[in-house]
């Protein structure tokens, strides 16, 4: 079964610190997709990241970056120097394309990022 | 940003009564989906569509059913609302099967409902 945790509820870091969100997932499809996602306190879902599960580079993007890691089956994200800014929810999902390539996301719970000034 | 709208933004409404959540898209997307949000749960599907008037059922569809006569609206139905149905609901289009190599799934802004 199709399965994505994030163990971590909540973080508290303060303003500079380097903080890494926790993704673990589960599937049996060999292709499937990978996807960070930020939610400001305002509400809407901002895209972060897509990542398949044929290419296991880490990604770099400013202060962001993703590990994945199909060994230990998780996508983890760091944010360096981090900033208030930064504060929102996250959520990891999973994508499943196998036979029937249908696009439904899988949730993992969010993780609460609070950057203290 | 991708050209998704929701409506209503916020709903109050009582339980027992039904009630209609519209997403409207201008990017011609194939896919739509609904999701509801709820604290510890992530977002979880409700219902998607791959077509006009080819929907099917996500993990969450009980008490939902859904329309789709163009391409650009999915409409959410809450036949009998409950207070279990007091939730976050997001829109989202995608196209997985025309595009597998770089499809994202946008989200529309999201619609309130309390259910008293």
């Amino acid at each position: 079964a199709q399965k994505v945790t994030q163990a971590q509820t909540e973080i508290s870091v303060v303003e500079k610190e380097d903080v890494t969100l926790d993704c673990v997932y589960e599937t049996r499809d060999t292709t499937y997709y990978l996807f960070w996602y930020k939610q400001p306190p305002s509400g809407e879902l901002v895209f972060l990241i897509r990542r398949n599960s044929f290419d296991e580079q880490n990604e770099i993007s400013g202060r962001y970056s993703w590990n994945f890691q199909k060994s230990t089956s998780s996508f983890n994200f760091t944010i360096t120097a981090s900033q208030v800014v930064d504060s929102a929810v996250y959520f990891c999902a999973l994508s499943e394309a196998g036979s029937s390539n249908t696009g439904k996301l899988i949730f993992g719970q969010g993780t609460t990022l609070q950057v203290k000034p | 940003d991708a050209g998704i709208t929701q409506s209503p933004r916020h709903k109050v409404t009582e339980t027992g009564t039904p009630v209609t959540l519209r997403c409207h898209q201008t990017e011609n997307h194939r896919y739509m989906y609904w999701y509801r949000q709820d604290p510890g749960h992530g977002l979880r599907l409700i219902h998607y569509s791959y077509g006009v008037k080819d929907t099917d059922k996500g993990e969450v569809s009980d008490g939902y059913s859904v329309s789709r006569s163009k391409t650009e609206d999915f409409l959410l139905t809450l036949e009998s609302a409950t207070s279990s149905q007091t939730s976050v609901y997001f829109c989202a289009i995608g196209n997985p099967i025309d595009s597998p190599s770089t499809d994202t799934q946008y989200f529309g802004p999201g619609t309130r409902l309390t259910v008293l």
